[in-house]
């Protein structure tokens, strides 16, 4: 089956740094990327839309400019927490689109800022 | 908007034993999807089942069924023969047939295997 791989899978940061996310689909072309944020014990909640080669969709209440989403090739998705903080920290999942039917999930990234 | 519940936080279910998950939804849309989607430890997402609101017959995949009711916005997991590595985090979700397609996603339910 198709594979999405995301990395890093852990992160340490300390507060005010930045972090990036990669999201890479390896056997198929993702014309839309999606991420999720998903807190201890919580439901996975949509934070933006990506689709390759245009600006992210974001959901109402994310920030823009903390969560930076660049979908640069079609198998290529990076989200870049700016200038981190404690309350950033989270668990980060990507999901990769091969077309109407299918739609696969990366590994997740925890992100821990001190 | 859509939105999704899963009224149980919590379901508990003896090793070899029958558990349904509840599921119920909210949409003025006639075509979509909707999903199970199990979450073990390890985080990663695992596609249980998917059922097309199209489709009358309830979906299945091997010990595991729905039980999808469409007048009612009402769409049930049920385990059969429960196996010790069934337990995990259950996600029920929805995906719009048109527009973007992104999943919304139930608050999820923690099924725990009595041994």
């Amino acid at each position: 089956g198709a594979v999405v791989s995301q990395h890093p899978s852990r992160v340490i940061c300390k507060s005010g740094t930045s972090v990036k996310i990669e999201c890479r689909s390896l056997d198929f072309q993702a014309t839309t990327m999606f991420w999720y944020r998903q807190f201890p014990k919580q439901s996975l909640m949509l934070m933006a839309t990506s689709n390759e080669g245009s600006k992210a969709t974001y959901e109402q209440g994310v920030e823009k400019d903390k969560f930076l989403i660049n979908h640069a090739s079609l198998t290529l998705s990076t989200l870049t927490v700016a200038s981190a903080h404690p309350e950033d920290s989270s668990f980060y999942i990507c999901s990769a689109r091969e077309d109407r039917e299918k739609l696969f999930f990366g590994s997740g990234t925890q992100l821990s800022v001190l | 908007a859509q939105t999704v519940t899963q009224s149980q936080p919590e379901m508990s279910v003896q090793e070899a034993e029958t558990v349904t998950l509840s599921c119920t939804y909210d949409t003025s849309e006639s075509d979509y999807y909707l999903f199970w989607y199990k979450q073990p430890p390890s985080r990663q997402m695992i596609l249980v089942i998917r059922q097309e609101a199209y489709k009358q017959q309830n979906a299945t995949e091997n010990r595991f069924s729905v039980n999808f009711q469409k007048a009612a916005k009402s769409f049930s997991l049920k385990i059969s023969d429960s196996q010790l590595g069934d337990a995990a985090m259950y996600f029920c979700a929805y995906r719009s047939y048109q527009g973007a397609q992104k999943l919304v996603f139930g608050q999820g339910t923690r099924l725990t295997i009595n041994p």
